[in-house]
Order: C-alpha cells, then sequence, then structure tokens
C-alpha cells in the first residue's frame, strides 16, 4: 500500500521569498508523482508531474520539483512567491501496473500555503 | 475544450436521503474515478470507472456506487446518508495509458443535515 505524507499542515511566508512544501511517499511499487493546487471553492489543478528521467521537474507558475529516490522524498519549490500562489497543495502518487498508471491517486493531507504582503 | 464538468454544485440532503452527483469527462478521456474530499482533508478514492465497469475500489462502503455510460460521463450514487458523508465530491478524468494526467473537476459540495 502507498501513503503520503505532507510534513507541514500550514506554511506561512513573505511575497518573493522562496518556498518549499515537503512532501514524504511511502511504497513498496513504483510511482508516479504529482502535485495538485487547490484554490478556494475548487477542485484541483495539477501543478507537474514525475514519471521518469530527470529527477528535477518543471511546472506551472514557476514551481519545480525533485524527486529523491533513496529519500523518498518529492518536494515542490518555487524561488519567489504572488499573493496569488495562496492555497492548498496536494501531494500524490499513483501505483504503476506493468507500465501503465492505474489512476488511483493515494493524496496527503494537504499543506496550505500562506502569502503575506 | 470542456474539461471535467461536475453537476450540481451545491446540494442540500437530509439524512437518510439518497444522492446522485454526475460527471462529464474532459473530451477524449475514457476513464472516470471519483474522490470525496472532508473539510481539511485530502481527497480520498472512492472508485475508478472505465469501459462501463468499476476497475477500482477505495475503502468506502456498498452505500457508495457508481455507473458509467457509453458516453464516458458517469453518476455516483450515495444511498442512507450520513452526517459523516458532508464533503466536496471530485470527479477526475484519464485517458487509460502510461504517465496520462488525470484531471479534476471542479466539484460538489454535498451537506446532509
Amino acid at each position: 500500500a502507498q501513503s503520503v505524507t505532507q510534513l507541514d499542515s500550514q506554511v506561512p511566508v513573505f511575497e518573493e521569498a522562496p518556498v518549499e512544501l515537503r512532501c514524504n511517499y511511502s511504497s513498496s511499487v513504483s510511482v508516479y508523482l504529482f502535485w495538485y493546487v487547490q484554490y478556494p471553492n475548487q477542485g484541483l489543478q495539477l501543478l507537474l508531474k514525475y514519471l521518469s528521467g530527470s529527477t528535477l521537474v518543471k511546472g506551472i507558475n514557476g514551481f519545480e520539483a525533485e524527486f529523491n529516490k533513496s529519500q523518498t522524498s518529492f518536494h515542490l519549490r518555487k524561488p519567489s512567491v504572488h499573493i496569488s500562489d495562496t492555497a492548498e497543495y496536494f501531494c500524490a502518487v499513483t501505483q504503476l501496473r506493468g507500465s501503465s498508471n492505474t489512476g488511483k491517486l493515494i493524496f496527503g493531507q494537504g499543506t496550505t500555503l500562506q502569502v503575506k504582503p | 475544450d470542456a474539461g471535467v464538468t461536475q453537476s450540481p454544485t451545491h446540494l442540500i440532503k437530509t439524512r437518510g436521503q439518497q444522492v446522485t452527483l454526475r460527471c462529464s469527462p474532459k473530451s477524449g478521456h475514457d476513464t472516470v474515478s471519483w474522490y470525496q474530499q472532508a473539510l481539511g482533508q485530502g481527497p480520498q478514492f472512492i472508485f475508478q470507472y472505465y469501459e462501463e465497469e468499476e476497475r477500482q475500489r477505495g475503502n468506502f462502503p456498498d452505500r457508495f456506487s457508481g455507473h458509467q455510460f457509453p458516453n464516458y460521463s458517469s453518476e455516483l450514487n450515495v444511498n442512507a446518508l450520513l452526517l459523516g458523508d458532508s464533503a466536496l465530491y471530485l470527479c477526475a478524468s484519464s485517458f487509460q495509458g502510461a504517465g496520462n494526467t488525470i484531471y479534476f473537476g471542479e466539484g460538489s459540495w454535498l451537506t446532509v443535515v
């Protein structure tokens, strides 16, 4: 079984400062990794995903994440945040079946990013 | 190109009632999954439909059932509603295959009173 732990429930940061949202996962099989963002009263939007290849993944809105297999981590980073980045961020994994994505996402509890002026 | 669309956006039901939520997947997608997101929590997988069959199921009771139609749209049915069923219900769609992105709808807010 897979599990995802997001190590910080809330991360307050000032505008234009860098930020890191931490995510660790547990799985006995190969997985794909994702970060989603959820703005208030909205659904989930994909920020980025890691399938294979380069461990540094770039996503939308200036976010990037680094896959670390030895530490089973997939931390999300942004060098300079904006007020508009205030939202809930979810890390998720999905198990591979052969080479295919099973489509079942296991989510962490979420991290609230609060960007202050 | 419309994304994943869900209806209704909000609804209020009484304990013991039944509810049906609907989802139209993104154009070209053949797989639909449903998630329950309680307040302050991450989404939890309910089940997945592909080729009109339930392919995977999460840890949810039989009160939760679903259906997928030939046009790939889907319904989530919840019977004998409990107060604890109050949540945001998210529909997600994708195309079967390696690494394909899973897209989410805006969700249906269900309040059970």
